[in-house]
């Protein structure tokens, strides 16, 4: 168990739909990282967050927005979905802003069914 | 685009070999190398953080090195078991951007 928590752990969702994914990181961790693992693709970075403010972006899509609120949960809203965003979702965490020097405690991961 | 490239996609091996796999990456302008282990059905999990040229890590019987001059990371298990049984993924992160891109991963496959 990392100690990073996910919910919900499956959604499944229609197209054109909106759904939040949201995120509590590790205890005393301050950044907030958001990936996408589709099966095509490897594991792709979408957004980092770091103590309430945004700090490195990805390949995060316009429909795609997040946010990082003062108690350091992080929601990842995906709105007017389509059948290509069905994915695994992961957020991870680490204590610092700079993403490279400290290791990355992921979650389970939520699971999106877009049908 | 970055390009971080895993070498083999598949590893089949017996209980007990020893074994190793490649992590290629842009050679200018690094700032740390991750290996990750990603066992089916959980989340990955961080096995190295390498941050120098030279560097060499080691956890248990995995250990890996790093050679940021020509832009590759070496992992190795020694005496595989099937509980090494995993997908192996590297990720760089450049000075620049400082965003993590990974690789697409080596399935490792120890059999008893």
């Amino acid at each position: 168990d990392s100690g990073v928590t996910q919910t919900p752990k499956h959604l499944i969702t229609a197209t054109g739909q909106r759904v939040t994914l949201r995120c509590s990181p590790r205890s005393g961790d301050l950044s907030v990282y958001w990936y996408q693992q589709s099966l095509d693709q490897g594991l792709q970075f979408l957004i980092q967050y770091y103590n309430g403010e945004e700090r490195a972006k990805g390949n995060i899509l316009e429909r795609f927005s997040a946010q990082q609120f003062p108690d350091l949960h992080s929601e990842l809203n995906l709105s007017s979905l389509e059948l290509g965003d069905s994915a695994l979702y992961f957020c991870a965490s680490s204590p610092t802003g700079t993403s490279g020097t400290y290791e990355q405690y992921f979650g389970p991961g939520t699971r999106l069914t877009v049908t | 685009i970055l390009n971080v490239e895993q070498s083999p996609q598949s590893l089949h091996v017996q209980e007990g070999d020893s074994t190793n796999f490649t992590c290629s990456f842009p050679s200018s302008n690094f700032y740390a190398l991750h290996w990750y282990r990603w066992e089916t059905a959980k989340s990955p999990e961080a096995l190295f953080v390498m941050t120098l040229n030279g560097d060499e890590k080691k956890k248990g019987r995995i250990s890996a090195t790093l050679n940021t001059k020509e832009g590759y990371s070496y992992l190795y298990i020694k005496g595989s078991q099937p509980e090494d049984s995993a997908t192996y993924l590297c990720a760089f992160i450049s000075g620049g951007s400082y965003i993590p891109t990974f690789g697409r991963g080596t399935s490792l496959i120890v059999h008893p």
